[in-house]
């Protein structure tokens, strides 16, 4: 079966330009979760949504964003993009947003902020 | 913010020798901890995982200890291969009342493995 699909792959952004980030998880995954990950802080949790509902949400400035579709597929917006939000940023799916082998993450993207 | 440390940023080893990485986590009310492998330009990979009702866990050439008293938890690699070369992650599952869970991560461990 298909994986967790990120796109774009990599992305370069101005400071003060806004950002936007897709995620289509494994068909039948309800729940997504958003992680950034920098050499600095390691991978952190940003939020969690599950059946277009935001369930959960990790310690972001309201710049972050995001949202789910009917289909699941997920979204992620970074608006007034700072220097600092250069990053890795992943998504993971699974059935109903416990972790663990059902817990899949996709290949992410990279994000340049210059 | 929250994270779960690591003892070893980086650990070289030979091919064939056995590997040991470390982590330790802060909330002692934690349940659940899961080792991820992540390979360059990919995501986080499951490798195995452990409930706080076990002290050990093994698959196939993995090996997970948890040691509750001290919080911590290590991964043990046998007979270490090339392939094993990536960052190795330790995560808690945080539980926060009712469906809303997060993980929590280790800032990862560089394995080295030298043919």
């Amino acid at each position: 079966k298909a994986g967790v699909t990120q796109t774009p792959r990599y992305l370069i952004k101005t400071r003060g330009q806004q950002v936007t980030l897709s995620c289509s998880p494994i068909s039948g995954h309800r729940s997504v979760s958003w992680y950034q990950q920098t050499p600095g802080q390691g991978l952190q949790f940003l939020f969690e949504y599950f059946s277009e509902t935001q369930r959960n949400k990790g310690n972001f400035p309201g710049r972050f964003s995001g949202r789910q579709f009917s289909n699941s597929r997920s979204e992620m917006n970074v608006s007034t993009l700072e220097l600092g939000d250069s990053a890795l940023y992943l998504c993971a799916s699974s059935l109903d947003g416990a972790g663990g082998l059902g817990y899949t993450f996709g290949s992410g993207t990279r994000l340049t902020v210059v | 913010g929250e994270s779960v440390g690591l003892h070893l940023p980086t650990l070289s080893v030979q091919e064939g020798d056995n590997s040991i990485i470390n982590c330790a986590y802060s909330n002692s009310a934690s349940d659940y901890f899961i080792w991820y492998k992540q390979e360059s330009g990919k995501g986080p990979q499951f490798i195995i995982d452990i409930r706080s009702n076990m002290d050990k866990r093994q698959g196939q050439r993995v090996t997970v200890l948890l040691n509750k008293t001290v919080k911590h938890l290590s991964l043990q690699i046998a007979a270490t291969q090339p392939g094993d070369s990536a960052v190795y992650l330790c995560a808690e599952w945080a539980r926060y009342g009712g469906a809303t869970n997060k993980l929590i991560f280790g800032t990862g461990t560089l394995l080295a493995v030298q043919p």
